[in-house]
């Protein structure tokens, strides 16, 4: 199954300021896929990032809190923007494996103060 | 209603015990379930990936779904201390996207 390097893993931010997560996976993938799972909740998808084209936000998730970049079928990075304490969470990538199902990084856990 | 619902525990349970972790869910147009493993500050690992209904065993790890009662289970055979984690249910429909749908986990601790 494919592997996936995030980074960075935990951070401690201030309010205002803005985190980019950077996720790497060892093979080329078509979609890869960024939640957010906060304490005692499922997790969440946030959005759906192709390759040269916008990605697809789910409903309660816009582009200007959570803009991400695809630049290559390895790559994505996502944003926490203007953050608030309501942000601190975990945030993972994951892409579609097909036979081997979903894989997931090992999430960036947010606190923001 | 969530659309799918996992009793959160915590399970606690003697080691060499046989567990059993289960998910219910509503929407039918579900095809394909997963069971993922979680250890603390790490991402979730899949363990079971089955499609449509009847059973699937993975060395100490059974995984059944009965879609008729919209009812996913995980059964682990004895249970060991390394077995102790958080479980989570997910799945997803036959059509277009691949969006997961999850439960919120199951905490399990296994006990020497």
């Amino acid at each position: 199954s494919a592997v996936i390097s995030q980074k960075p893993s935990r951070d401690i931010c201030q309010r205002g300021t803005s985190l980019t997560i950077q996720c790497q996976v060892d093979s080329q993938v078509t979609m890869m896929f960024w939640y957010r799972q906060q304490p005692g909740q499922s997790l969440t998808l946030i959005a759906t990032a192709n390759q040269g084209s916008e990605a697809t936000y789910e409903s309660g998730f816009v582009i200007d809190k959570f803009p991400i970049s695809r630049p290559n079928l390895t790559f994505s990075t996502l944003t926490v923007s203007n953050m608030s304490p309501e942000d601190s969470s975990i945030y993972l990538c994951s892409v579609d494996s097909r036979a081997d199902g979903y894989t997931f990084g090992s999430g960036t856990r947010l606190t923001v103060v | 209603q969530k659309e799918v619902e996992q009793d959160p525990g915590p399970l606690s349970v003697p080691e060499g015990a046989i567990v059993s972790l289960n998910c219910t869910y509503s929407n039918s147009a579900f095809q394909y379930f997963m069971w993922y493993r979680q250890y603390s500050r790490k991402g979730p690992e899949l363990l079971m990936y089955t499609y449509s209904s009847g059973n699937k065993e993975d060395g100490r790890f059974t995984a059944q779904v009965d879609k008729s009662s919209k009812y996913i289970s995980l059964f682990i055979r004895d249970s060991q201390p390394s077995d102790s984690a958080t479980y989570l249910c997910a799945m997803k429909g036959a059509g277009g996207g691949n969006k997961l749908t999850f439960g919120t986990g199951t905490q399990l601790k296994v006990e020497l």
